[in-house]
């Protein structure tokens, strides 16, 4: 399986800032996932970066507020924008593992003030 | 759209026992795959067990194994010999494919009590 590491762990932040999510995996990986998990709640996904391509996003989640980077095969960014205290959840990113299962990081945990 | 139930949000089991949490999915596709997934507080989601839909024979790995009923839409997972390790949120989880989207459900909270 895949060694995926998140920064930040955790962060705090104020309302209508922008906090930006990194995840690095130790092998390249052709799809990478961003997940959130609301307070209490399952996770949803938010959307799919494929390299060398635009990020693809699940209905309700959009590029102006959830911008996506996906610059090589072991790295991608989550950018949360203009954050109200409702962006408050934790953040996973995941890979594919090559067959159909995915591998999680850590999470980031963001709390909006 | 897929939607995958779990109408349990807790249980709890004595070590050493075995506890069963239950898993309803619906879909049309005929090729899938399911997973149970385990986030401790640490809150690090680990795969559990996995199991393709084409395959009539249950998963098992070690202590968890499944009961997938195809026809029900049903994919229990049980949990034998329980530790207090096992203490966890409980995520059963949907696919139809490597490059997909896991849709998840709710959870069930599963507390190991000595």
């Amino acid at each position: 399986s895949a060694v995926i590491s998140q920064k930040p762990s955790r962060d705090i932040c104020q309302r209508g800032t922008s906090l930006t999510i990194q995840c690095q995996v130790d092998s390249q990986v052709t799809m990478m996932f961003w997940y959130r998990q609301q307070p209490g709640q399952s996770l949803t996904l938010i959307a799919t970066a494929n390299q060398g391509s635009e990020a693809t996003y699940e209905s309700g989640f959009v590029i102006d507020k959830f911008p996506i980077s996906r610059p090589n095969l072991t790295f991608s960014t989550l950018t949360v924008s203009n954050m109200s205290p409702e962006d408050s959840s934790i953040y996973l990113c995941s890979v594919s593992g090559g067959r159909t299962e995915q591998y999680f990081g850590p999470g980031t945990r963001l709390t909006v003030t | 759209a897929q939607t995958v139930t779990q109408s349990q949000p807790e249980m709890s089991v004595q070590e050493a026992e075995t506890v069963t949490l239950s898993c309803t999915y619906d879909t049309s596709e005929n090729n899938y795959y399911l997973f149970w997934y385990k986030q401790p507080p640490s809150r690090q989601m680990i795969l559990v067990i996995r199991q393709e839909a084409y395959k009539q024979q249950n998963a098992t790995e070690n202590r968890f194994s499944v009961n997938f009923q195809k026809a029900a839409k049903s994919f229990s997972l049980k949990i034998s010999d329980s530790q207090l390790g096992d203490t966890a949120m409980y995520f059963c989880a949907y696919s139809t494919g490597t490059a997909s989207k896991l849709t998840f459900g709710t959870g069930t909270r599963l507390q190991v009590t000595l």
